[in-house]
């Protein structure tokens, strides 16, 4: 089955500074990546997402790029604001042909320090 | 437009009883998905349900699990005879088209098992 690798774990930059993420995965099959944001306690939020047909997509200070070859994702926020503090999940999913289940990274915890 | 709703949001239960954790998929949506959270972990897929049929339950363990969403009414996660290491946050998501994997979350059931 799919496996999705993410790094760093923890991540702390500067109010104002990029902050980037990255995702690998297994099965060259998933064709479809979502990035998730979760605050304590909260539901997961999908922010962005991007399909295996695409290679970067943006969303005002949020971008995500994939590698179809080399099989890995990136998320990327620009301007770093202090309520951009939370764990973001990277997750794949695809590979069974159809609108089947996630497979999460283990999480982002992104700390913006003022 | 209501969002996805489970109940309840908080379960406790003793050792042995059984859990039923409820979901009510967005106005629309007809694929319904399970997904468990340990404490500082990422979260792990069970079921994939439509209407009356389990589409895949790769991810949910043999025994004391299970699941249905039936024509009328919202899909229910059982777990019977709970013990400890079933106490997580149980998430479940809807999508509305087959094929299209855009996931939406619900807030959550957090299960303490005593």
């Amino acid at each position: 089955g799919e496996n999705v690798e993410q790094h760093p774990s923890t991540l702390s930059v500067q109010e104002g500074d990029s902050a980037v993420i990255k995702c690998t995965y297994s099965d060259s099959a998933s064709n479809y990546f979502p990035w998730y944001k979760q605050e304590l306690g909260k539901r997961p939020q999908l922010i962005i997402d991007i399909r295996s047909n695409v290679g970067e997509k943006k969303d005002q200070r949020i971008a995500v790029t994939l590698n179809k070859t080399a099989k890995h994702f990136s998320l990327h926020i620009t301007e770093t604001q202090p309520e951009d503090s939370a764990v973001y999940f990277c997750a794949a999913s695809g590979a069974g042909g159809g609108a089947d289940g996630l497979t999460f990274g283990k999480g982002t915890h992104l700390i913006i320090q003022p | 437009n209501a969002g996805v709703m489970q109940n309840p949001r908080h379960l406790v239960r003793r050792r042995g009883q059984e859990a039923r954790l409820r979901c009510s998929p967005m106005k629309g949506h007809s694929h319904v998905y399970w997904y468990r959270q340990l404490p500082e972990e990422g979260l792990k897929f069970m079921v994939y349900l439509q209407k009356e049929n389990i589409i895949d339950e790769s991810g949910m363990p043999k025994e004391r699990f299970s699941a249905e969403f039936p024509k009328e009414g919202p899909s229910i996660l059982r777990i019977q005879q709970v013990v400890r290491g079933d106490s997580a946050a149980y998430f479940c998501a809807s999508s509305g088209l087959a094929g299209v994997n855009e996931q939406f979350f619900g807030p959550g059931t957090r299960l303490t098992v005593l």
